[in-house]
């Protein structure tokens, strides 16, 4: 139980293009889900957590317009890199955590974009 | 602020050697904490966690102390293979409790 899907796992856009990563929970109902940024070689950096229904609640420094975040069901999360640039590049995850466990996060595989 | 951090950036061990990944903490009130293990290009998979209310929790192979009045925690991972390679994550709730706070992760390494 508690698997988390992330597609696409891999992406390369040209620039000035928009990108939507999508996150799913296969097995359980999420009630919540978080968005994280990932550099080479360095932890995870929040972005936003999502709430099914509601608007996504952005960390310092995030731009809302840019990453446009949709919590439209309870297993479904979208990322949309909006007019992405060479600096958006990076590795994208998401998680969920629903009714399995309250303060548990479980992760998607991530999806690494590129942008030319 | 709020920051959850690791003494060592890598760690290497030998097979079958036991494992000990420290991570210390800044904030006082935080009463929950995670372990997460990260394969190369992969997401992190949780591997245990513990409450504040607890000093130690076992699960297969691995163990997690808490230790609140210096603000430690650790992972101790028995009988090390080659499959436990990966970067490990502690993490702890922020103050809201909405969200979880990653420390900078410890690269564990097996050689056979």
């Amino acid at each position: 139980g508690a698997v988390v899907s992330q597609h696409p796992s891999w992406v390369i856009c040209k620039s000035g293009t928009s990108v939507k990563i999508e996150c799913r929970s296969l097995d359980f109902q999420a009630t919540t889900m978080f968005w994280y940024r990932q550099f080479p070689k360095q932890s995870l950096m929040l972005m936003a957590t999502s709430n099914e229904g509601s608007k996504a609640t952005y960390e310092q420094g995030v731009e809302k317009d840019k990453f446009l975040i949709n919590h439209a069901s309870l297993t479904l999360s979208t990322l949309t890199v909006t007019s992405a640039h060479p600096e958006d590049s990076s590795f994208y995850i998401c998680s969920a955590r629903g009714d399995l466990a309250k303060n548990i996060q479980y992760f998607g595989a991530g999806t690494r974009l590129s942008v030319l | 602020g709020e920051s959850v951090g690791l003494h060592l950036p890598t760690l290497s061990v030998q097979e079958g050697d036991n494992s000990i990944i420290n991570c210390a903490y800044s904030n006082s009130a935080s009463d929950y904490f995670i372990w997460y293990k990260q394969e190369s290009g992969k997401g992190p998979q949780f591997i245990i966690d513990i409450r504040s209310n607890m000093d130690k929790r076992q699960g297969q192979r691995v163990t997690v102390l808490l230790n609140k009045t210096v603000k430690h925690l650790s992972l101790q991972i028995a009988a090390t293979q080659p499959g436990d390679s990966a970067v490990y994550f502690c993490a702890e709730t922020n103050q809201a409790g909405t969200a979880l706070i990653f420390g900078k992760g410890t690269t564990l390494s097996v050689s056979s």
